[in-house]
């Protein structure tokens, strides 16, 4: 089964300091891609960095970048310099095959809710 | 470019009634997904649409269904509503399967 774990209900950080949000998956895919997103208060879902499995480097979109390591399956997001507007929940995903056909399904992790702290 | 649109924003219906969703694609994209979020299950897929086929369907019951239109705008229609569908129903789109999918802003339902 598709599967992905954020095990950090909660994580809090230093304004300015960098943080990291952990997230493993399980798939028998082997292609896949990974996802993180954020999502305000608001509600809405921000995409903020893609990391595909056949992916040598690590992604990195300005001050996110994702920590790919394959054979531990884990994906992690590193935000540098942290700031107040980062405060938000993070929800880890991945897109998996579904069965033999094209369509592809957009599973998603519980979320971190990340409280930058002034 | 501009974003992914939903409507409405906020609904409030009772139990037994039925709703209608609507969400506009980024313009270009094929594909758009929907997903429901409630605090207790969090984010699950509902369905799946591209050039009007639906191409994937979550755990949900026969009461929740959807449609796609040539221009890409789709709809999720809710009938018989209980109350545990109360729950904020986002649309998501994206050029092509596996590729990063944009939310719109959600729309929260509350069913009383």
């Amino acid at each position: 089964a598709q599967k992905i774990t954020q095990t950090q209900p909660g994580m809090f950080v230093q304004e300015k300091e960098a943080v990291t949000l952990d997230c493993t998956y399980d798939t028998s895919d082997q292609s896949y891609g990974l996802f993180w997103y954020k999502q305000p208060s608001s509600g809405e879902m921000i995409f903020l960095i893609y990391q595909g499995s056949y992916d040598e480097q690590n992604a990195t979109e300005g001050r996110y970048s994702l920590n790919f390591q394959k054979a531990r399956k884990s994906a992690n997001l590193v935000i540098s310099a942290s700031q107040l507007g980062d405060s938000a929940m993070y929800f880890c995903a991945m897109t998996y095959r579904v069965s033999s056909g094209s369509a592809r399904q957009l599973t998603f992790g519980s979320g971190t809710q990340l409280t930058v702290l002034p | 470019k501009a974003g992914v649109t939903q409507t409405p924003r906020y609904l409030i219906k009772t139990r037994g009634q039925q709703v209608t969703l609507s969400c506009s694609p980024i313009s270009g994209h094929r594909s758009v997904s929907w997903y429901q979020q409630t605090p207790g299950q969090g984010l699950q897929f509902l369905f799946e649409y591209f050039s009007e086929t639906q191409r994937n369907k979550g755990n949900f019951p026969g009461r929740f269904s959807g449609r796609q239109f040539s221009n890409s705008r789709s709809e999720m229609n809710v009938s018989t509503l209980e109350l545990g569908d109360s729950a904020l129903y986002l649309c998501a789109s994206s050029l092509a399967a596996g590729l990063e999918q944009y939310f719109g802003p959600g729309t929260r339902l509350t069913v009383t």
